[in-house]
């Protein structure tokens, strides 16, 4: 079976601070992918890569960015959070254009 | 553009009833589609994946079918029980793309 691990499924940090998200896949998947998920707008791409060192933007990256420096690991890095960016954070691998596998989430809360 | 709408947006149904979750896509030209399912404050758990070229996917007591003719896919759930209570989302794989395009979903309650 596929996994595909948080570092957290719940984090509360302040204002200004730098937030690091890690995700894990243990399957050797090419493409790994970050959303958020807020209640009325569904689920929203942030980043993804399609290869270790390599990222594209998905639909809102300001205010992210991201680091793959191993296959099985995608970072997403708030630089200095704020508190609009308090959301659900969901990641996903997936091996070419097959089945696409999530991790638990991390309920991110910015005060 | 592609857009995937979902509906209903909310269903309730006691339990054993046979039930089906529309979704829809306004392009064609599709590699994949795939169900999810989420329970609340939880990652999306995948369900189905029905290839462009396949007409429908079985799993259990669920069934996808996919017509891309008219830009539809329904997910029957067969003798629905209270643990299929959850949020079902579709998503669709653009054709040479690989980012997904999803649906908002269908919260369903099952009730005993």
């Amino acid at each position: 079976d596929v996994k595909v691990t948080q570092s957290s499924r719940y984090l509360v940090k302040r204002t200004g601070e730098k937030v690091f998200l890690e995700c894990v896949q243990d399957m050797d998947h090419e493409n790994m992918f970050w959303y958020r998920q807020d209640p009325g707008l569904g689920l929203r791409l942030i980043y993804f890569s399609y290869d270790v060192k390599m990222k594209e933007k998905g639909d809102i990256p300001e205010g992210y960015s991201v680091s793959r420096e191993k296959k099985e690991r995608f970072s997403l890095i708030l630089e200095s959070a704020s508190t609009n960016q308090t959301s659900m954070y969901l990641c996903a691998s997936t091996l070419g254009s097959y089945e696409q596998y999530f991790g638990p989430g991390t309920r991110l809360t910015v005060t | 553009k592609q857009e995937v709408t979902q509906i209903p947006a909310a269903l309730s149904v006691p339990e054993g009833e046979n039930l089906v979750l529309n979704c829809s896509f306004t392009d064609s030209a599709i590699y994949n589609l795939q169900w999810f399912r989420q329970d609340p404050g939880k990652g999306l758990t995948s369900l189905l994946l029905i290839q462009s070229s396949q007409r429908e996917q079985t799993s259990g007591r669920l069934n996808a079918s996919l017509d891309k003719s008219s830009g539809r896919s329904t997910l029957y759930i067969a003798a629905s029980q209270p643990g299929d209570s959850a949020t079902y989302l579709c998503a669709v794989l653009p054709g040479g793309y690989n980012k997904l395009i999803f649906g908002a979903g269908t919260r369903l309650a099952v009730h005993p």
